[in-house]
């Protein structure tokens, strides 16, 4: 059965402590690893997408890798706006739809 | 360029009522999904369509029904609303299968209690 982990749950920084989150994933053939942030109310916000292990992108303070098992995204000197549910899904081979974690609330303080 | 809206926004119904969703795009996607998201378990996928005029389940599907009659719109209907179907709802397109272009894009959501 495909599976998205993502850890932390919760994850607070001060402001300009770097640090990263980790999706862990098991799927039947990865067509596509995806990055999302979501603020409170809103609907999910694309950042990455992430289709072969070794693969790296880079958005502002953002850093996303992939490996064969797991996804890191990277976050570089944050700041309060980057507070935020950080969601990660996978689409495998077979699959039409996403399947998301349960997502990493970042709180980032001055 | 709107991206994906849906209506409405907020929304309460009583116990047995009905009602339905309305997700439009202006991207000329052609596929389009239906979530719900409910606390402490990830988005997960009621219904999805590839294509004007076709539907298909995804992973929690009963108590729901949807349409595509139209390629940028994609209707969620609950028949008979219960308390376990309080949730919110997001809808998502994307234009193709293939690598590059399989971003699903969201909606902002739609907030359903149903009492």
């Amino acid at each position: 059965e495909d599976q998205v982990t993502q850890s932390p749950e919760a994850l607070r920084l001060q402001e300009g402590e770097s640090s990263s989150l980790n999706c862990s994933y098991t799927v039947s053939g990865l067509r596509g690893l995806f990055w999302y942030r979501q603020d409170p109310g809103k609907g999910p916000e694309f950042l990455f997408t992430l289709y072969s292990a070794g693969e790296e992108k880079e958005k502002e303070r953002l850093k996303a890798t992939l490996t064969k098992k797991e996804s890191f995204l990277h976050i570089t000197a944050p700041k309060p706006e980057d507070s935020a549910t950080y969601l990660c899904a996978v689409r495998s081979q077979a699959g039409t739809a996403l399947i998301f974690g349960k997502g990493t609330t970042l709180s980032v303080s001055s | 360029n709107a991206g994906v809206t849906q209506t409405p926004k907020f929304r309460v119904l009583k116990t047995g009522q009905s009602m339905t969703l309305l997700c439009a795009q202006d991207m000329n996607h052609e596929y389009m999904y239906w979530y719900r998201q409910d606390p402490g378990m990830g988005l997960r996928l009621i219904h999805y369509s590839v294509g004007e005029g076709t539907t298909a389940k995804g992973e929690v599907p009963d108590g729901y029904n949807v349409s595509r009659l139209k390629k940028q719109n994609f209707l969620l209907g609950l028949e008979s609303a219960a308390p376990s179907q309080t949730s919110v709802y997001f809808c998502a397109s994307s234009y193709s299968l293939r690598d590059g272009t399989d971003t699903q894009y969201f909606g902002p959501g739609t907030r359903l209690t149903v009492l």
